[in-house]
């Protein structure tokens, strides 16, 4: 049975610093996902890794993914407030190929 | 493009009574998944239907049950209400090839339904 983890699961950080968010899952998979949740809404996608080595980025954030360490993270770069959310990862499981959450990472961004 | 829509919004039910949640999926989707989150948590899979069968399954009892009609829409039905099913839950439509996300295909997900059972 396919299990995502995620680490830290809750950070606060400072704006302008940076700092990554862990996903790591228990079986082979070739796509990786992760989304965003703001408080009381639903998950907007972010990003699909497709493929060892992948790297994707959009603004202040960037995913990658190491499908033989069973590794993804997201990078924060120069966090800013508006950052501050949940974000989740979420891997196709075996052999269903279905999506499989992580936990979350909630992330509070400080003045 | 219109978006997945779900209804209600929220709902009140108590325990044993019966439920039933909808939702509309992507122009274009042809499949929908289900997901309960509880509160604090991640998305837990419920399960998927493709083709108005279901096509995979979470670790969710038989009183959870579903159906998607033509138009890919789809309805997710819990019986017996218990307290622990209080959640929000998620419809996500998606475009895929027999069930199988490919390419750069992702979960499209709804505002979600917010049952409260007491």
């Amino acid at each position: 049975e396919l299990k995502v983890e995620q680490n830290p699961l809750f950070l606060s950080m400072q704006e302008g610093k940076n700092y990554t968010i862990y996903c790591n899952y228990s079986t082979t998979s070739d796509r990786l996902y992760w989304y965003r949740q703001d408080p009381g809404k639903s998950l907007e996608s972010l990003f699909v890794l497709l493929s060892n080595g992948a790297v994707k980025q959009e603004g202040r954030l960037m995913a990658s993914l190491d499908t033989k360490a069973r590794l993804s993270t997201l990078h924060i770069t120069a966090a800013v407030h508006d950052l501050s959310a949940t974000y989740f990862c979420a891997v196709d499981g075996k052999p269903n190929d279905k999506v499989i959450f992580g936990p979350g990472t909630s992330l509070s961004v400080i003045p | 493009e219109t978006g997945v829509t779900q209804s209600p919004t929220h709902l009140i039910k108590t325990r044993g009574q019966q439920v039933t949640l909808r939702c509309s999926s992507q122009s274009g989707h042809n499949t929908v998944s289900w997901y309960q989150q509880a509160l604090g948590q991640g998305p837990q899979f419920i399960f998927q239907y493709y083709r108005e069968e279901e096509n995979g399954r979470g670790n969710f009892p038989p009183r959870f049950s579903g159906l998607q009609f033509p138009n890919y829409s789809s309805e997710l039905n819990v019986n017996a209400l218990e307290l622990d099913d209080s959640a929000l839950y998620l419809c996500a439509s998606s475009k895929t090839r027999q069930g199988i996300l490919t390419g750069a295909n992702v979960l499209t997900f709804g505002a979600g339904s917010r049952l409260t059972v007491l």
